[in-house]
């Protein structure tokens, strides 16, 4: 069935990169996404790829695409304590998003 | 312009219980979806309505009963609550199926106790 899987933590220094990754098992998905959840509050759209692309960049966001892996993942430059939330990478299915149990990233001054 | 509103914030409940979430949403958007977040699982479906007058089962509807009351309105009802329905639910709201973007509300943390 389809499945998207993430690491559940990842510490990074403020003004470091963040990278954080995805997998997925569904290869005829069209659009795959990542949303932020801060603490105590819903979800937000972050960013989106489409699949025919292998990146997307939207300032210090950049999302990388390898289709032959089935991988996905989030760049975020130049890390803020702003940042720190729980990031959620998801994948369109027949009538759903299909979401990966989410990445808590935590920064360290 | 609100968004996605959910009431209540936070719920306490014996087992056996009965409640009702409320979810309303002001973006005239047609499809609205009802979520569970439980620590290290992600978000689960578990009703959606991809437009007035139609609902059906996600991936989690077992315990749970919903109803589109209008366009704006999706509620979720848990006729007797139990201790694995202790989670944090989320309703959502998109302009279509096909449309990228799910707008979601605060959330309900629901303890059942």
């Amino acid at each position: 069935g389809e499945d998207v899987e993430q690491s559940l933590f990842l510490s990074v220094r403020e003004g470091d990169s963040s990278v954080i990754n995805c997998t997925y098992t569904d290869s005829s998905s069209t659009y795959l996404y990542w949303y932020k959840q801060e603490p105590g509050a819903g979800l937000q759209l972050l960013t989106y790829i489409f699949s025919n692309m292998d990146m997307k960049q939207d300032q210090r966001l950049t999302v990388l695409l390898n289709k032959k892996d089935k991988h996905l993942s989030l760049r975020i430059a130049d890390t803020q304590t702003g940042d720190s939330a729980i990031y959620f990478c998801a994948e369109r299915g027949n009538y759903q998003l299909i979401w990966g149990a989410g990445t808590k990233l935590i920064i360290k001054p | 312009n609100a968004g996605v509103t959910q009431t209540p914030k936070f719920q306490v409940l014996k087992t056996g219980q009965s409640m009702t979430l409320q979810c309303a949403q002001d973006m005239n958007h047609n499809s609205m979806y009802w979520y569970r977040q439980d620590p290290g699982m992600g978000l689960r479906l578990i009703y959606y309505s991809a437009s007035e007058g139609t609902t059906d089962k996600g991936e989690v509807p077992n315990g749970y009963n919903v109803s589109r009351l209008n366009k704006r309105e999706f509620s979720l009802r848990l006729e007797s609550a139990a201790p694995s329905q202790t989670s944090v639910y989320f309703c959502a709201s998109s302009l279509g199926q096909g449309y990228n973007e799910q707008f979601f509300g605060p959330g309900t943390r629901l303890t059942v106790l």
